[in-house]
């Protein structure tokens, strides 16, 4: 069982580019989410999932999008990366909100990614 | 929409001390109440929740909060400091009528010196 798992770790992008950060749980979860985390600001949501093929804005969406076609995979994709998108990115997972809302979210150990 | 306040940036405690980590919040309704902590380069790990019942919950590694509903607060709190709790803590809420949007606070560090 190995939890909520993202790729890459870390990663260096020049200003303009495309990329795709990788996120699988394997906890059979339906509920998926993005968040940042930069000094000072703590963790902010950045788009959220409650099942395949339901996707939703959160506090931070711009310059960011999502997709959900499968229970497990939750990508998430800077469309034309900019400076101010260096930061720390964590997925998290947990199971259905709703009534149970009450539900621990885990967390992924994190995608460090700097833009140039 | 829910907020949480964590007023310090910075909490600085003597091993084998008590500590105590600060959270207050706001809801329009009733919330659920989470502690995390996050060790350097990590992910955040789960300590606690308040769901509903006791107002004193008991988590991992001997933290502890308490659920003040009228002071509107949670927080964190160990009898005895080890040099290992140094770390970043996370206050966040819930608001059970919001199911999907959870808020973080800015987060604590905390500093037990030796």
């Amino acid at each position: 069982n190995a939890g909520v798992t993202q790729t890459p770790k870390f990663q260096v992008l020049k200003t303009g580019q495309s990329m795709t950060l990788q996120c699988a749980q394997d906890m059979n979860h339906e509920y998926m989410s993005w968040y940042r985390q930069d000094p000072g600001m703590g963790l902010r949501l950045i788009h959220y999932s409650v099942g395949a093929g339901i996707t939703d804005q959160g506090e931070v969406p711009n310059g960011y999008n999502v997709s959900r076609s499968t229970t497990e995979d939750f990508p998430l994709r800077l469309l034309s990366a900019a400076p101010s998108q260096t930061s720390v990115y964590f997925c998290a997972s947990s199971y259905s909100s709703g009534r149970f809302s009450g539900n621990t979210i885990y967390f992924g150990e994190g995608s460090w990614l700097t833009v140039v | 929409a829910q907020s949480v306040a964590q007023p310090e940036d910075q909490v600085n405690v003597a091993e084998g001390n008590p500590l105590t980590v600060k959270c207050t919040y706001s809801v329009s309704g009733n919330p659920y109440l989470f502690w995390y902590v996050q060790y350097p380069n990590r992910g955040l790990q789960f300590l606690l929740k308040y769901i509903t019942g006791d107002n004193l919950v008991k988590g991992s590694y001997g933290f502890e909060a308490e659920f003040n509903k009228s002071q509107t607060s949670f927080h964190l709190k160990k009898p005895s400091a080890l040099v290992s709790d140094s770390a970043l803590y996370f206050c966040a809420v819930r608001d059970r009528d919001n199911n999907n949007d959870m808020r973080f606070g800015a987060g604590t560090r905390l500093t037990v010196k030796p």
